[in-house]
C-alpha cells in the first residue's frame, strides 16, 4: 500500500535561512508527488508537483523539490525563508484511486 | 469560476444527530473526493468518486455516506454523528485527463465540524 512519511513534525528556522522539508514515499509504480501548504485556518494550496521528466521541480513562492527515486524521497527546499512561509506543509502521492495519500505534515515556524 | 465550494464553514452537532456537508464544483471535473484532517494525521481519504453515479470507499469510510447524482455535487452525509467525527473536512476535485498528467486536486476551503 502507498504511504508518505514526513519525519519532521515541527521545524523552526530563522528568517533568511535555508529550508529543507523531508518527504519519503512508498508506492509500487511511478509516483506522482505533490507538496501542499496550509496556513492556519485555511485550505490547502498547491506548491508544486512532480509527474515525470526533470527531477528538480520549481513551484510557487520560491519553493523547489527534488525527486530522488533511489531514496524514495521528494524533499522540499527554499533558499531563503520569509516570515510569511510559516505554515504547515504536506507531502502527498497520487494513488490509483485518483485521490491523494498525505503525510502527517510538518509545521514550520519562522523566527525573526 | 467559483472552483470548489463547501457549506457550511462551521457546524456543531450533538452526538447522534445527522447532517450533510455540501460540496460543489463548477469546473466540470470528473473526480471528486472527501478528506478529513485531524491533528498529527494529515488528511485521510473518506470517500471518492470517479464520475456521476460512481462512488467508492477510501481509507476511513465508516460513519459516512456519499452519493454522486450530478457531476457538480458530492455531498457527504453523517448518519449518526459521534465525537470521533470532530474534524475538518475537505472536498477536492480533479479533471479527467489522458494518463495521469493532469491530476491536480483542487481543494475547497473546508468545513470545521464539532460533535459534542
Amino acid at each position: 500500500a502507498q504511504s508518505v512519511t514526513q519525519p519532521d513534525i515541527h521545524i523552526t528556522v530563522s528568517e533568511g535561512a535555508s529550508l529543507e522539508l523531508r518527504c519519503n514515499y512508498s508506492y509500487g509504480a511511478t509516483p506522482y508527488l505533490f507538496w501542499y501548504v496550509q496556513s492556519p485556518g485555511q485550505g490547502l494550496q498547491l506548491l508544486l508537483k512532480y509527474f515525470s521528466g526533470d527531477t528538480l521541480v520549481q513551484g510557487i513562492k520560491g519553493f523547489e523539490a527534488e525527486f530522488k527515486r533511489s531514496q524514495s524521497s521528494f524533499n522540499l527546499r527554499k533558499p531563503s525563508v520569509h516570515w510569511s512561509d510559516a505554515a504547515e506543509y504536506f507531502c502527498a502521492v497520487l494513488t490509483g484511486r485518483r485521490a491523494l495519500t498525505f503525510g502527517s505534515g510538518t509545521r514550520l515556524q519562522v523566527q525573526p | 469560476n467559483a472552483g470548489v465550494t463547501q457549506t457550511p464553514k462551521f457546524q456543531v452537532l450533538k452526538t447522534g444527530q445527522s447532517m450533510t456537508l455540501q460540496c460543489a464544483q463548477d469546473m466540470n471535473h470528473e473526480y471528486m473526493s472527501w478528506y478529513r484532517q485531524d491533528p498529527g494525521m494529515g488528511l485521510r481519504l473518506i470517500h471518492y468518486s470517479v464520475g456521476a453515479g460512481i462512488t467508492d470507499q477510501g481509507e476511513v469510510p465508516n460513519g459516512y455516506n456519499v452519493s454522486r447524482s450530478t457531476t457538480e455535487d458530492f455531498p457527504l452525509r453523517l448518519l449518526s454523528a459521534a465525537p470521533s467525527q470532530t474534524s475538518v473536512y475537505f472536498c477536492a476535485s480533479s479533471p479527467r485527463s489522458s494518463g495521469r498528467a493532469g491530476d491536480t486536486q483542487y481543494f475547497g476551503p473546508g468545513t470545521r465540524l464539532t460533535v459534542l
